[in-house]
């Protein structure tokens, strides 16, 4: 157990809507990732945020958003959803502010699949 | 951007084999990681490396800076080793992020 909780596991659902990816970091842990895995493509790195703000962006798109709150919780919102979304979405945390500084835990992921 | 390649892409092996992964990638980096993604799904970090050799049970991680190389070892392999080994380094570029190779498919059988 990573300490990271994901939720959902599992998310249908249609193209075109909305869902909310969920991610409660490690006790402790400061950064939190979101990384998307797809057939495709593999894994990718899509944003970081650190203590409530955002520290970096990589291929996420202007469809997807994200936020930190308060108690450190994240959480991933995806809208307009197309087939290609359908993927693995992994939420992992870490203590510190750059992945050079420490080691990540992962949740067990979201499985999106959008009909 | 950092790029990553590893080799071999997949791999399948007899029970017992000594078992090597390899990593490189484009860009000089102050650490690497490495990644083992279980067949239901979950990413487990095995290693994060920034310089020589670590070791924890059978498995080992080696990195040489200069060659921009990084090597996964696993002795003894057993059955339950069967996963996909990622290697990963930082985007670099500006963003914190991670870069991640395309994953060893690894099998052992008994």
């Amino acid at each position: 157990d990573s300490g990271v909780t994901q939720t959902p596991k599992h998310l249908i659902t249609a193209t075109g809507q909305r869902v909310t990816l969920r991610c409660s970091p490690r006790s402790g842990d400061l950064s939190v990732y979101w990384y998307q895995q797809s057939l495709d493509q593999g894994l990718q790195f899509l944003i970081q945020y650190y203590n409530g703000e955002e520290r970096a962006k990589g291929n996420i798109l202007e469809r997807f958003s994200a936020q930190q709150f308060p108690d450190l919780h994240s959480e991933l919102n995806l809208s307009s959803l197309e087939l290609g979304d359908s993927a693995l979405y992994f939420c992992a945390s870490a203590f510190g502010l750059a992945v050079n500084t420490g080691e990540l835990f992962f949740g067990e992921g979201s499985r999106l699949t959008v009909l | 951007k950092n790029e990553v390649e590893q080799s071999p892409q997949n791999l399948t092996a007899q029970e017992g084999e000594f078992i090597t992964i390899n990593c490189s990638y484009s860009v000089g980096i102050s650490a690497l990681h490495w990644l083992q993604q279980h067949p239901g799904g979950g990413i487990v970090s095995l290693f994060m490396l920034s310089s020589g050799k670590k070791k924890h049970g059978r498995l080992i991680a080696t990195i040489n800076i200069q060659e921009k190389h990084s090597s996964l070892h696993i002795t003894a392999s057993h059955p339950r080793d069967s996963a996909v080994y990622i290697c990963a380094v930082p985007s670099g570029g500006g963003a914190d992020g991670l870069t991640f190779g395309k994953g060893t498919h690894l099998i052992i059988q008994p």
